[in-house]
């Protein structure tokens, strides 16, 4: 019972350059979602998913984008890195339905360094 | 602009003893409220929740209180243990997105 799996764990990139955070769930979970956890902040949402092909943004957005091509795969794109997207990123997913409360699960992180 | 606030970045406790994590919030619509649980270099956990129609809610030894004219809610951990300390979240929603707050760090010492 994996959860949310997150790659890669760890990951050093130069200023311009370009990557994909992947996530993927097993929970048949409708809704995922991006955080990013700068040090002694709390969680930001960059963008959520409510379903397969669609998507929509967070509290900060900017510089990043997604897609949600299947129910299982949320895949998070930087595509100009910037010191300032040097940040702990974590995938979460939740069934969605209020009446289950909102419970998201998280994947364990992925730490992303901006040299 | 924080809609979801702890004020306490950290709070020690000795073992055996009550553990208290206050949060407030500024949202009236919020009406669903949680905590999580966030160990080193793991993802956060999903500790205990409340809805806006409650005012007090328990598990074990964790309880979660809402005082709504007030948008305030606490985490009381009784007794409190070493394996508690960590960091807390207290997170909103009105929709189907979580607002969270900074987070206290608890440290539980012998």
């Amino acid at each position: 019972n994996a959860g949310v799996t997150q790659t890669p764990k760890f990951r050093i990139l130069k200023i311009g350059q370009s990557m994909t955070l992947q996530c993927t769930q097993d929970m048949n979970h409708n809704y995922m979602y991006w955080y990013r956890q700068d040090p002694g902040m709390g969680l930001k949402l960059i963008y959520y998913s409510v379903g397969a092909g669609i998507t929509d943004k967070g509290e900060v957005p900017n510089g990043y984008n997604v897609s949600r091509s299947t129910t299982e795969d949320f895949p998070l794109r930087l595509e100009l890195a910037a010191p300032s997207q040097t940040s702990v990123y974590f995938c979460a997913s939740s069934y969605g339905d209020r009446g289950l409360g909102n419970t998201i699960y998280f994947g364990e992180g992925s730490w992303l360094t901006v040299v | 602009d924080q809609q979801v606030k702890q004020n306490s970045p950290s709070l020690s406790v000795q073992e055996g003893r009550i553990s208290i994590l206050n949060c407030d919030y500024t949202n009236s619509m919020f009406d669903y409220f949680l905590w999580y649980k966030k160990y080193p270099a793991e993802g956060p956990t999903f500790l205990i929740s409340i809805s806006s129609i409650k005012d007090k809610n328990e598990d074990g030894r964790f309880t979660v209180f809402l005082n709504k004219s007030a948008k305030h809610l606490s985490l009381h951990i009784v007794p409190s243990q070493p394996g508690d300390s960590a960091v807390y979240f207290c997170a909103a929603s009105a929709t189907d997105k979580l607002i969270f707050g900074t987070g206290t760090r608890l440290q539980v010492f012998p």
